[in-house]
C-alpha cells in the first residue's frame, strides 16, 4: 500500500525558517518524480515544486523561487521542503504527493500545516 | 505560466442530477488535463487523468471530456457522497498549475 506521511509543519514567525519532511513507502520511491503542494486555510490547491526521480531536476512556482527548496534523499524513501524567509502568506496545509506521468498526483500524503505568525 | 480557469465557482445541486463543471487553459494543453475531488480536511483524490481517462476505483458516473483549451467534467447521476470540491489541474508544463476549484453544494 502507497503511504505518504508528511512532518514538520507548525508555527513559526515571519522570517524564520522550517523543513518539512516526508515519508514514503509501498512503491519504489526513485522512480517517480515527487510534489510539494500547499493549500491556505479556505483556498484552493498551490503546486509548489516537484523534483525529478533522481534529483537532477528542480521546478518551483515563481513566487517561491529563491526562498524555497526541494530535495530528496532516495536511500530513505524520503522528500524534503526547505522553507527559508517565511511569510503570513506561507500559512497553509503542505502536501506531498506522487508523481506519476504525465504530471498525474496520484497518491497524497494527509499533509501538514504551517503557520507563519508572530 | 500556464493559467487554469474553472467554472462556475460554485454550484448548489441535488441527488440525481446532472452537473458539468468546466475548465480553460490560457494555452492549449492538448490532454494533459487530470479532475481532482477534495473532500472537507481530505487530501484530494484523482478522478480523471488524461482529459478522459476513470482512474482506477472511480465510479463510471464521472466522465471527463476536451483537448486543446476546453475540458469537461460530468457527474451524470450527482450521489450524496460527489458534495466536495473539484479541481481542474494542467500537466502540460511543470510544475504543474491547478484552476481555482468548483465546490458542489446539496441544494
Amino acid at each position: 500500500e502507497v503511504q505518504l506521511v508528511e512532518s514538520g509543519g507548525g508555527l513559526v514567525q515571519p522570517g524564520g525558517s522550517l523543513r518539512l519532511s516526508c515519508a514514503a513507502s509501498g512503491f519504489i520511491f526513485n522512480s517517480f518524480w515527487m510534489s510539494w503542494v500547499r493549500q491556505a486555510p479556505g483556498k484552493g490547491l498551490e503546486w509548489v515544486a516537484n523534483i525529478k526521480q533522481d534529483g537532477s531536476g528542480k521546478y518551483y512556482v515563481d513566487s517561491m523561487k529563491g526562498r524555497f527548496t526541494i530535495s530528496r534523499d532516495n536511500a530513505k524513501n524520503s522528500l524534503y521542503l526547505q522553507m527559508n524567509s517565511l511569510r503570513a502568506e506561507d500559512t497553509a496545509v503542505y502536501y506531498c504527493a506522487r508523481e506519476a506521468p504525465v504530471a498525474i498526483l496520484d497518491y497524497w500524503g494527509q499533509g501538514t500545516l504551517v503557520t507563519v505568525s508572530s | 505560466d500556464i493559467q487554469m480557469t474553472q467554472s462556475p465557482s460554485s454550484l448548489s445541486a441535488s441527488v440525481g442530477d446532472r452537473v458539468t463543471i468546466t475548465c480553460r487553459a490560457s494555452q492549449s494543453i492538448s490532454t494533459y488535463l487530470n479532475w481532482y475531488q477534495q473532500k472537507p480536511g481530505k487530501a484530494p483524490k484523482v478522478l480523471i487523468y488524461a482529459a478522459s481517462s476513470l482512474q482506477s476505483g472511480v465510479p463510471s458516473r464521472f466522465s471527463g471530456s476536451g483537448s486543446g483549451t476546453d475540458f469537461t467534467l460530468t457527474i451524470s447521476s450527482l450521489q450524496p457522497e460527489d458534495f466536495a470540491t473539484y479541481y481542474c489541474q494542467q500537466g502540460y508544463s511543470t510544475p504543474g498549475s491547478f484552476g481555482q476549484g468548483t465546490k458542489v453544494e446539496i441544494k
